[in-house]
């Protein structure tokens, strides 16, 4: 089963405006971290914000913000202000509570570009 | 900068051939791992090294072999590919536990001719 899902295969965003990019994830554990992570086309995966299960607030990191709503079980990525440099590839993961060396999880990512 | 280095950034190989990639970290990270990503996919992880030894083999073909020799470094051997495993090899270092980042790379272009 699918574990974390991301349904935009694409999003476009004008610079200076902000965009959602969605995620959902599945998981019977308690105890799990929720991650996003920026691919630019030069292939490095570049991590951008960090949520816990258990965080009360949701997470912000600069102009990142993450809308986790544990309920719904989703961890949406809002980018404010977009800039061109924001155009990369967007991944989703999740990383269980399986031990010392828990595997990352990754969902099928979104292609942001941001336009003029 | 990246805080984990990867080498070579591209390669290319026959499928008769014989190579490594290799890995460093220098953040006392006790996980290292890799994970293969194909173009227009996300990174599929194959293995997990926990303090030095291999916790995590996500079944991966034999003529995939890795190595950890200590805790800095990462290897992953290469022998009698096939070209469907061309693709781009990422490694990464974590603290381990599940609240912890994963730090990747910058990966390896690995071409099979």
């Amino acid at each position: 089963a699918q574990k974390i899902t991301q349904t935009q295969p694409g999003m476009f965003v004008q610079e200076k405006e902000a965009v959602t990019l969605d995620c959902t994830y599945d998981t019977s554990d308690p105890s799990y971290g929720l991650f996003w992570y920026k691919q630019p086309s030069s292939g490095e995966m570049i991590f951008l914000i960090y949520q816990g299960s258990y965080d009360q607030q949701n997470a912000t990191e600069g102009r990142y913000s993450l809308n986790f709503q544990k309920a719904r079980k989703s961890a949406n990525l809002v980018i404010s202000a977009s800039q061109l440099g924001d155009s990369a590839m967007y991944f989703c993961a999740m990383r269980e509570n399986t031990g010392t060396a828990s595997k990352l999880t990754f969902g099928t990512g979104t292609r942001l570009q941001v336009t003029l | 900068d990246t805080e984990v280095t990867q080498t070579p950034k591209h390669l290319v190989m026959g499928m008769t051939n014989k190579k490594s990639l290799k890995c460093e970290q220098h953040m006392g990270h006790r996980a290292m791992y890799w994970y293969k990503q194909k173009a227009k996919k996300p990174p599929e992880l194959m293995f997990v090294y926990s303090y030095e030894k291999l916790s995590i083999n996500e079944s991966v073909p034999s003529r995939f072999s890795p190595e950890c020799p200590n805790s800095s470094l990462l290897n992953l051997h290469l022998h009698a590919l096939q070209p469907e495993d061309s693709a781009l090899y990422l490694c990464a270092s974590s603290q381990g536990q599940f609240n912890s980042p994963l730090h990747f790379g910058n990966g390896t272009r690995l071409t099979v001719t």
